[in-house]
């Protein structure tokens, strides 16, 4: 077991309306990442948090957008939701930024845009 | 920009048999690669990781890759298949900005035969 959490574990949302998915990093974690998985597909990085600022963003809208607490914590927004917004999302979290650092996944979350 | 490309989608493989799971790497500067395996309706969990210390790397449940600069390949093996080994595969580079960010291929399917 990593230690890291996601809530909810599954969802289920309207075209259009604004979600909000959270991540409880393992003890110790002050990185996180979120990434997207598509059915089918690997996970793609969204965007990374280190000590509460965002240091790093994949090749997503701003409509996607992040918040790191001082507890090291994370929630992943994503306003005006549409269909092909449907995926996995992934959490992840580190010590500390590095190459030799692992990153532990949660078990993630289902979105899925109705 | 670093990617992977991961050969075959699905792989069939009889209990006992030998597992291989190929991996190509694109990277301008020497690469950190990993492989992980994800069961269903979990998250991720990190099977090995290269990171220019020595080309053969071994991982956890008999798994093992080796680097091969000449090929650009990571390719993953495990000499004896389990049943537990059904799973999905990604293989990973990570980025050598200050994001260090993780990049996927598309994953294979592994299915093990009685």
């Amino acid at each position: 077991e990593t230690g890291v959490t996601q809530s909810p574990t599954h969802l289920i949302k309207t075209r259009g309306q604004q979600v909000t998915l959270r991540c409880s990093s393992q003890s110790g974690h002050n990185t996180v990442s979120w990434y997207q998985q598509a059915l089918g597909q690997g996970p793609q990085f969204i965007f990374q948090y280190y000590r509460e600022e965002e240091n790093g963003r994949g090749n997503f809208p701003p409509r996607f957008s992040g918040l790191q607490f001082p507890n090291y914590s994370s929630e992943l927004n994503v306003n005006a939701l549409e269909l092909d917004d449907s995926a996995l999302y992934l959490c992840a979290s580190r010590t500390k930024q590095g190459w030799n650092t692992e990153a532990f996944f949660g078990q993630g979350t289902r979105l899925t845009v109705v | 920009a670093q990617s992977v490309t991961q050969l075959g989608s699905h792989v069939s493989v009889s209990e006992g048999a030998l597992v291989l799971l190929r991996c190509n790497y694109s990277s301008s500067v020497p690469p950190y690669l990993f492989w992980y395996v994800q069961y269903p309706n979990q998250g991720l969990q990190l099977l090995l990781k290269y990171t220019s210390a020595a080309t053969l790397v071994k991982g956890i449940n008999g798994f093992e890759a080796e680097f091969k600069k000449s090929e650009t390949s990571f390719h993953l093996t495990k000499p004896s298949a389990h049943m537990s080994d059904a799973a999905e595969y990604f293989c990973a580079v990570m980025g050598v900005g200050g994001d260090y960010k993780l990049s996927f291929g598309a994953g294979t399917t592994v299915t093990v035969r009685a």
